[in-house]
């Protein structure tokens, strides 16, 4: 099983182009997460997905959409990106129950120019 | 309000000495606490969570409520001990994790 896997690993964008980072799990979970993690400040969650076909804001939502029309993936747009975007971005993902685990993916180091 | 705060963003100590690396948290609800670390090179992975009362490489951690605190310990730090430490607050019924700002854990030789 390759677990939670992340696309891309490394990305440069300019100030208003747009992307998306692909997140993938192969252990049927229900939920997954995405996260951006910068210094001092830990994992911040952007949005979450508790099954497919749904989605919901996080502590952080703003400047991201996601999409999730498959169980094993999770989309996180940028649709403009701008400098306070640069980050590294995890995605998790757990399966529904208490006290779940979450396993994350190897992030992805994003730069906004 | 929800929050989780680590104190220390680097904790350094020598080899074969104790580590305690301080977690405090804010709810209002029954909390559920994680540790996760995070290796040099290496993805984020769960140490340990308080339901499970358990010992995991060494760290233990226990829930006190009335101080509002879960804090780490191990009593004699390894080298390879360093890392990245996260507490967690699972909030909620959809599996969310409210994060601490880490502390990096240095063991000198």
């Amino acid at each position: 099983n390759a677990g939670v896997t992340q696309t891309p690993k490394f990305r440069v964008l300019k100030t208003g182009q747009s992307m998306t980072l692909l997140c993938a799990q192969d252990m049927n979970h229900e939920y997954m997460y995405w996260y951006r993690q910068d210094p001092g400040m830990g994992l911040r969650l952007i949005h979450y997905s508790v099954g497919e076909g749904t989605t919901a804001k996080g502590e952080v939502p703003d400047g991201y959409n996601v999409s999730r029309l498959k169980k094993q993936n999770f989309l996180l747009g940028l649709e403009s990106a701008a400098p306070s975007q640069t980050s590294v971005y995890f995605c998790a993902s757990s399966y529904r129950r208490t006290n779940n685990e979450q396993f994350f993916g190897p992030g992805t180091r994003l730069t906004v120019l | 309000a929800q929050r989780v705060t680590q104190p220390e963003k680097l904790l350094s100590v020598f080899k074969g000495a104790p580590v305690e690396l301080k977690c405090n948290y804010s709810y209002s609800g029954s909390p559920e606490l994680f540790w996760y670390v995070q290796y040099s090179r290496q993805r984020l992975q769960l140490l340990l969570r308080h339901i499970s009362r358990e010992s995991i490489k060494g760290f233990t951690a226990d829930l006190n409520k009335g101080e509002t605190s879960f804090h780490l310990k191990k009593p004699f730090a390894q080298e390879e001990d360093s890392a990245m430490y996260y507490c967690a607050l699972r909030v909620g019924n959809t599996g969310k994790l409210i994060f601490g700002q880490g502390t990096t854990l240095q063991v000198k030789p």
